[in-house]
């Protein structure tokens, strides 16, 4: 399972655009990249995923460069209900033995 | 039901006892996970089922620690002699498994906050 490197900790202010990034300098040919989001008191949950370029939906964008080495998870114009923690996960979708590892996580601090 | 249920929401047990706790996945998920989280750290995993496979134990901390999954639907993590250092919330979250994207977006339940005293 590829390792990911993701800061430990941000703060930001309401309103602002916050971009957290992780490294995965193993990924495989067959890993996707994969965010969570967990709020205090509450189980993780799935934010966005891709393989390559940018995805977007209506909560964030994921950019990932053409090597694949790291990857950006976008949050536009963020609230005080965006502090929680993030997740970066890379691993295979394709695989019977697809377990889902969680790192330390970025912890989002959002001021208001 | 709509999502993953878990229970006891909360448990207080003394050390030294067993204690069970209860996952109940969503219906047609075939992947379950437990993980560990301890206050203010990242999410710990203990142990994966993918429908009739073997379970991935890799990550349950020591042999007090046991899970099954039954009729591959419901789930029970089983701690036996509870020891101050398991106290901690036990997610588990289940997905539907294999291919092809996105299937193996997990969805957690509210987890069971242990408290061994």
């Amino acid at each position: 399972l590829a390792k990911t490197t993701q800061p430990i900790s941000m703060d930001s202010y309401e309103g602002q655009e916050v971009n957290i990034t992780c490294s995965h300098n193993n990924i495989a040919t067959n890993d996707y990249i994969t965010w969570y989001q967990q709020f205090p008191s509450q189980g993780p949950r799935f934010i966005i995923q891709g393989y390559k370029t940018k995805v977007t939906n209506e909560v964030a964008s994921l950019f990932i460069p053409a090597d694949r080495k790291s990857s950006t998870l976008s949050l536009p114009r963020v609230s005080l209900s965006d502090t929680a923690v993030y997740y970066c996960l890379v691993g295979a979708l394709y695989s019977s033995a697809s377990k889902i590892i969680f790192g330390s996580g970025t912890r989002l601090s959002i001021r208001p | 039901g709509a999502g993953v249920s878990q229970s006891p929401s909360n448990k207080v047990t003394e050390k030294g006892k067993d204690v069970e706790l209860r996952c109940d996945p969503i219906s047609g998920h075939t992947a379950l996970y437990w993980y560990r989280q301890s206050l203010g750290q990242g999410l710990e995993f203990l142990i994966y089922f993918q429908g009739n496979s073997a379970p991935d134990k890799s990550g349950l901390p020591s042999d007090r620690f046991s899970a099954e999954r039954t009729g591959g639907s419901v789930s029970t993590l089983t701690i036996q002699r509870t020891q101050q250092e398991d106290s901690a919330v036990y997610l588990c979250a289940s997905s539907l498994g294999g291919t092809p994207l996105r299937n193996t977006e997990a969805f957690f339940g509210q987890g069971t906050r242990l408290t061994v005293v």
